[in-house]
């Protein structure tokens, strides 16, 4: 039973436009929320995170908002560069615990 | 940087073979994991280990086993591999359990023909 799901395997954007990746949880005890992104070849690397005490938390063109009541959060990449192009995965954690990812969503941002 | 180093990229082995996946880390961190990534699937943890000698089983722990004997070292093993364990492998390290992200190895695709 996934706990954490990201339901568009694939998004495909314009360069410079705003890519909005979408992750769903089912835990309400999850505090902690991660994103990750993952190049063919080599393991993930950590992106950006958010507490649960927040709903928004920015780091340059990176922008993860957390929606607790509705159990989402979502990954906004502004504006959006061909590097950009990789696999995106949503993780969640809670109580020290340890952490659940997504299937993934893989992004392609077009010149 | 932290370095997490997988022993093999890509491993090629027969159905009931003892298989062992080799991850070391150079950074001094307590907690070491175990993953594998399917398409469809994402990655889904198989054991995780707080501490030497210490281990806890994940989501799918049927058919594998770890060890760890030192700190830097964390192994897992294929008792007797199977098809169903072709996948590719990913082990992380974080520096403590609150909340830290994980780092992760390169990862090693491995078949199982």
């Amino acid at each position: 039973d996934q706990q954490v799901k990201q339901n568009s395997p694939s998004l495909s954007v314009q360069e410079g436009r705003i890519s909005i990746l979408n992750c769903d949880y089912t835990n309400s005890m999850f505090d902690y929320f991660l994103w990750y992104k993952k190049y063919p070849a080599e393991g993930p690397t950590f992106l950006i995170s958010i507490s649960s005490i927040k709903d928004k938390n920015e780091d340059g063109r990176f922008t993860v908002f957390l929606n607790k009541s509705a159990k989402h959060l979502s990954l906004h990449i502004v504006p959006s560069q061909p590097g950009d192009s990789a696999v995106y995965f949503c993780a969640a954690t809670y109580n020290n615990n340890d952490m659940r990812f997504g299937a993934g969503t893989r992004l392609t941002v077009k010149p | 940087d932290v370095k997490v180093t997988q022993s093999s990229r890509y491993l090629v082995k027969r159905t009931g073979e003892k298989v062992f996946l080799e991850c070391v880390q150079d950074m001094d961190h307590e907690n070491m994991f175990w993953y594998r990534q399917d398409p469809g699937l994402g990655l889904r943890l198989i054991y995780f280990s707080y501490d030497v000698k210490m281990k806890e089983k994940g989501d799918i722990p049927e058919g594998y086993s770890v060890s760890r004997e030192k700190k830097e070292r964390f192994s897992l093993i294929l008792e007797s591999a199977s098809t169903n364990q072709t996948s590719m492998y990913l082990c992380a390290t974080s520096r403590d359990r609150a909340n830290s992200p994980l780092h992760f190895g390169n990862g090693t695709r491995l078949t199982v023909t």
